[in-house]
């Protein structure tokens, strides 16, 4: 059974400052999403990662993905307000398990004035 | 060109009573996802639906809980004699084809008295 484990789950960090948020799987994947989402709201697409070695960058934020070491990193850069949020990773199981996503339980972000 | 709609955004019922959650995947999109999110909880996939089938339901309880997504119309999360442990939201996604990113729908959020 896959397995995803993120950490930390919750963070509270100061506008300007730098920080990673790590996100762990069990078993193997071809596929690692990053998503946002605001309180009460829906999940937004962030990133699809797809090969190990892979790096995406939107903004403040990066994901990469080392898929030998089976674990994601989402890198926030000069962290502002507007980056608060929960973020999940979500793996996709390659291994012919569930069709369906499996998601962490979210890093609860909160970025201070 | 609209998004993933979910209907109703939010459900009450009392227990005993049964639920009926719908979602109109997005234009183009054949596969649809259901997921449900306890509070502070990661989501968890539940069914995975092409047109008129069943293709993963290996997230479902084996009781109560029930989808389709027939030909026409949308796809229908349906649960009978809705329990307190029923109170969630309950998301759908979809995507084009399989393995492709999933977008998600604003959720139901469902409370049962």
């Amino acid at each position: 059974e896959l397995k995803v484990e993120q950490n930390p789950l919750f963070l509270s960090m100061q506008e300007g400052k730098n920080y990673t948020i790590y996100c762990n799987y069990s078993t193997t994947s071809d596929r690692l999403y990053w998503y946002r989402q605001d309180p009460g709201k829906s999940l937004e697409s962030l990133f699809v990662l797809l090969s190990n070695g892979a790096v995406k960058q939107e903004g403040r934020l990066m994901a990469s993905l080392d898929t030998k070491a089976r674990l994601s990193t989402l890198h926030i850069t000069a962290a502002v307000h507007d980056l608060s949020a929960t973020y999940f990773c979500a793996v996709a199981d390659s291994g012919g398990g569930a069709d369906g996503l499996t998601f962490g339980k979210g890093t609860h972000l909160i970025i201070q004035p | 060109n609209a998004g993933v709609m979910q209907n109703p955004r939010h459900l009450v019922r009392r227990r005993g009573q049964e639920a009926r959650l719908r979602c109109s995947p997005m234009k183009g999109h054949s596969h649809v996802y259901w997921y449900r999110q306890l509070p502070e909880e990661g989501l968890k996939f539940m069914v995975y639906l092409q047109k008129e089938n069943i293709i993963d339901e290996s997230g479902m309880p084996k009781e109560r809980f029930s989808a389709e997504f027939p030909k026409e119309g949308p796809s229908i999360l349906r649960i009978q004699q809705v329990v307190r442990g029923d109170s969630a939201a309950y998301f759908c996604a979809s995507s084009p084809v399989w393995k492709e990113t999933q977008y998600f729908g604003p959720g139901t959020r469902l409370l049962v008295l």
